[in-house]
């Protein structure tokens, strides 16, 4: 079962524009939502987080939208520059929980 | 401050054969994680060790089986191989027993391809 889904595998932006990814779930049990960004060769490195409490997070050009009726979060990144080309992934943990589900990602590219 | 570390960073492997992969923790963490990142997938939650018991498990069979060491080191151990298993295996380490969002430390993985 996708409990957490990113139904948008890829992503094309101009550099400077804004880039919006998405993500969608399904468990109202989650407590935090996170996003994970990946380059090709590494591992999945943390970007921002967000508590079930909290509708906003921001952190300087990252942004974490949560709408809990709609089950949907996304983040927002202005402006996108081309270091950011990466693969993104979105992810829902409960408080303390040892286990983390992810979406499947969605590789963001942006052109400079 | 290190990172989390894992050994090897490739390796190929026939159907029926047994694979150890290895994972060092970040310094300070004492909670490690496996995940398997199939292609085109997000990572999927094998199982967690904490002070060197197994304390979470994901949808994997029992071949998958790990250890956690004193050093908080871990090892993933796969039996029987399957083509399937063929997958990005990553190991994540965190501080445990604190509150707040899970965020975890990943290493660069190792990729196996079963033939």
């Amino acid at each position: 079962d996708q409990q957490v889904k990113q139904n948008s595998p890829s992503l094309s932006v101009q550099e400077g524009r804004i880039s919006i990814l998405n993500c969608d779930y399904t468990n109202s049990m989650f407590d935090y939502f996170l996003w994970y960004k990946k380059y090709p060769a590494e591992g999945p490195t943390f970007l921002i987080s967000i508590s079930s409490i909290k509708d906003k997070n921001e952190d300087g050009r990252f942004t974490v939208f949560l709408n809990k009726s709609a089950k949907h979060l996304s983040l927002h990144i202005v402006p996108s520059q081309p270091g950011d080309s990466a693969v993104y992934f979105c992810a829902a943990s409960d408080t303390g929980g040892f286990k983390t589900i992810f979406g499947a990602g969605t590789r963001l590219f942006v052109k400079a | 401050e290190t990172g989390v570390t894992q050994s090897p960073t490739h390796l190929i492997k026939t159907r029926g054969q047994q694979v150890t992969l290895r994972c060092s923790s970040q310094s300070g963490h004492n909670t490690v994680s496996w995940y398997q990142q199939a292609l085109g997938q997000g990572p999927q939650f094998i199982f967690q060790y904490y002070r060197e018991e197994e304390n979470g498990r994901g949808n994997f069979p029992p071949r998958f089986s790990g250890l956690q060491f004193p050093n908080y080191s871990s090892e993933l151990n796969v039996n029987a191989l399957e083509l399937d298993d063929s997958a990005l295996y990553l190991c994540a380490s965190r501080q445990g027993a604190i509150s707040g969002a899970n965020v975890l430390t990943f290493g660069a993985g190792s990729r196996l391809t079963v033939l």
